[in-house]
């Protein structure tokens, strides 16, 4: 059962355009939702995160929508730069008062960005 | 400051041996978590690990364990390896005081099983 899903293995996009990278999830439990990205050989690197309250969070060239009703987020990069190109994970956590869910991340698969000069 | 910290990077074992990895945190984290990830599965939450307590736990079986010392430097253990757990495992490490999914991550140890 996987409760966090990118459908798309990879995305190309030329650089200065929008790189657009979707995520659906089945958990409504889910409280936050983050997007890391990976360079190879090196482990994920948070890139910026949203709360479930939130609908839009923005950090520099990057901002991320999160549509509750649809049980969708995604990240968007504007304007994209070949710096960018690495693989981008979705993922989900349920921040519940008790604890019991510290430190667990649920991963989608990851998206490959490419962005040609 | 220095980030998470694994060792080994690399390694190679044969099934049924047992292998050691491990992680220090960045200083003043106390929360330290573990991820396997494989090419099929994605990345999948091993434990977690505050004030050398396990928090929390994924599903995996109890050849995968793991443990906290006093400093928060972590190590996990998986007993009779199989050829599906070659793998690389990321330690992650984080305040752990509030829980909004931030973690910081080591660059793994990559587990190859023969």
């Amino acid at each position: 059962d996987q409760q966090v899903k990118q459908n798309s293995p990879s995305l190309s996009v030329q650089e200065g355009r929008i790189s657009i990278l979707n995520c659906d999830y089945t958990n409504s439990m889910f409280d936050y939702f983050l997007w890391y990205k990976k360079y190879p050989a090196e482990g994920p690197t948070f890139l910026i995160s949203i709360s479930s309250i939130k609908d839009k969070n923005e950090d520099g060239r990057f901002t991320v929508f999160l549509n509750k009703s649809a049980k969708h987020l995604s990240l968007h990069i504007v304007p994209s730069q070949p710096g960018d190109s690495a693989v981008y994970f979705c993922a989900a956590s349920v921040g519940d008062a008790g604890g019991t869910s510290y430190g667990k991340l649920t991963f989608g698969q990851g998206t490959i960005l490419t962005v040609h000069p | 400051k220095a980030g998470v910290t694994q060792t080994p990077r690399y390694l190679i074992k044969t099934r049924g041996q047992q292998v050691t990895l491990s992680c220090s945190p960045i200083s003043g984290h106390r929360s330290v978590s573990w991820y396997q990830q494989t090419p099929g599965q994605g990345l999948q939450f091993l434990f977690e690990y505050f004030s050398e307590t396990q928090r929390n736990k994924g599903n995996f079986p109890g050849r995968f364990s793991g443990r906290q010392f006093s400093n928060s430097r972590s190590e996990m253990n998986v007993s009779t390896l199989e050829l599906g757990d070659s793998a690389l495992y990321l330690c992650a490490s984080s305040i752990g005081a509030v829980n909004t999914g931030e973690l910081f991550f080591g660059e793994g140890s990559r587990l190859t099983v023969l």
